[in-house]
Order: C-alpha cells, then sequence, then structure tokens
C-alpha cells in the first residue's frame, strides 16, 4: 500500500480536460515537492511536472500540476490519444526517508 | 545523446545473488544522484534507493523492503552506477531501471534507461 494514493483509473474524450489527483501526508506531499510522470506503456517513465507545477523544458503546456495541503493534482487539457498511458505522483517523504510513488493512474481516452 | 542504459538482469534462484550495471553517456554521472526504480509485473513504481554525489559525501538511501539486501554503489571514473542484490526473493521480480536525478528540475528523474529484467524463481 503507497503512502501516495492515486485513483487507479480514469478517462475523458479528445478536446476534454481530465485531472487525477494524488493524495499523501504532512511527512510527503505537504512539505515536499511534487512530481509526476507519465508512462506509456512498455516505455520507460518520464517526467511530467517537477517542483509540484513546473513543466520541463519540451513538456507541452496542456500539462499542469497543483498542490494543497496534503494533496496533489494533475490537470491535462485538451486530451489527445496519445495522452494514454499510466500517470505517477510521488514526493520525498521524511518519515521513511526516501522516495515515494503513486500506485498510479491508468488514463483511457475514449 | 544523454541517456543510460541498464545491464546484468537475469534469471535467478530465490536467496541468490545478482548485480545490475547502469552505464551513463552524455553527461557525468559525478555530477547527480543517481536512483534505482523498479515496476513488478502489471504493478506501478517502486523506489529501491538513491546514491548521492562526492560532493554530497556519497551517501545512499534505500527502500524497506531491500535495506540491508541490496546496495548501491557507483564508479565515476567508468560513469557507471551498481546495483548488488543479495538474498534475493521472489517479490524482486521486476524491470530495474536507472534514473538520473536532475539538480534544475529539483531532483526529480529526467533521464531514464530502458530498464533491465530479474526474474526470481526456482
Amino acid at each position: 500500500q503507497s503512502l501516495l494514493t492515486q485513483p487507479p483509473s480514469a478517462s475523458g474524450t479528445p478536446g476534454q480536460r481530465v485531472t487525477i489527483s494524488c493524495s499523501g501526508s504532512s511527512s510527503n506531499i505537504e512539505n515536499k515537492y511534487v512530481y509526476w510522470y507519465q508512462q506509456v506503456p512498455g516505455t520507460a517513465p518520464k517526467l511530467l511536472i517537477y517542483r509540484s507545477n513546473l513543466r520541463p523544458s519540451g513538456v507541452p503546456d496542456r500539462f499542469s500540476g497543483s498542490k494543497s495541503g496534503t494533496s496533489a493534482s494533475l490537470a491535462i487539457s485538451g486530451l489527445r490519444s496519445e495522452d494514454e498511458a499510466d500517470y505517477y505522483c510521488a514526493a520525498w517523504d521524511d518519515s521513511l526517508s526516501g522516495r515515494v510513488f503513486g500506485g498510479g493512474t491508468k488514463l483511457t481516452v475514449l | 545523446e544523454v541517456q543510460v542504459v541498464e545491464s546484468g538482469g537475469g534469471l535467478v534462484q530465490p536467496g541468490g545473488s545478482l548485480r545490475l550495471s547502469c552505464e551513463a553517456s552524455g553527461f557525468s554521472i559525478s555530477d547527480h544522484y543517481m536512483d534505482w526504480v523498479r515496476q513488478a509485473p502489471g504493478k506501478g513504481l517502486e523506489w529501491v534507493g538513491r546514491a548521492r554525489n562526492k560532493p554530497n559525501s556519497l551517501t545512499t538511501d534505500y527502500a524497506a523492503s531491500v535495506k540491508d539486501r541490496f546496495t548501491i554503489s557507483r564508479d565515476d571514473s567508468r560513469n557507471s552506477l551498481y546495483l548488488q542484490m543479495n538474498s534475493l526473493r521472489t517479490e524482486d521480480t521486476a524491470v530495474y531501471y536507472c534514473a538520473r536525478n536532475a539538480e534544475h528540475y529539483y531532483y526529480g528523474l529526467d533521464v531514464w534507461g530502458q530498464g533491465t529484467t530479474v526474474t526470481v524463481s526456482s
């Protein structure tokens, strides 16, 4: 059982906006940066969001991150078929002295 | 091209040992913290551990599930990271990824290898 809780699945139609939540605690999300990774099945994960709300170079601005208290969210606007993937939140956890990942959310583009 | 390439995976019996390697190119691992992350079949990502670089005392951190069984080391002269895995269990079966921590991305993992598969089975 991960310390970061994500819904197992999410879905949307092309052009829609979807959000994926990530719930943690004071030992991780509340006082640490949140990261989001995208993983297309069969490939390595890709950094999508860092420092809770910033995008690495090359990541489209359709992807945005936010954080409030012990929860974080990833929003994807203008949904496209190529966004179909697994999405993971992550943060450092002070109580474990380690990085923790959420269980992952499988996004389906209908 | 900036990349990391893992190797050394394979089939090993429970209780056995295996050493994974991660060779970097296009950058110097001496400038970076480096992580190992694994993914069991059909499951999510699980952090294994991290090796800090020399300016940060070369210290390591491990997930509780692997602590005292796995050891991360680095050879900056070979631009390589290693994961020594001892006392392997069936639940260690996974694809193991090596990943670079990017300080400019607040230690997000910005470069990942393709992974190497470890299967622990009798």
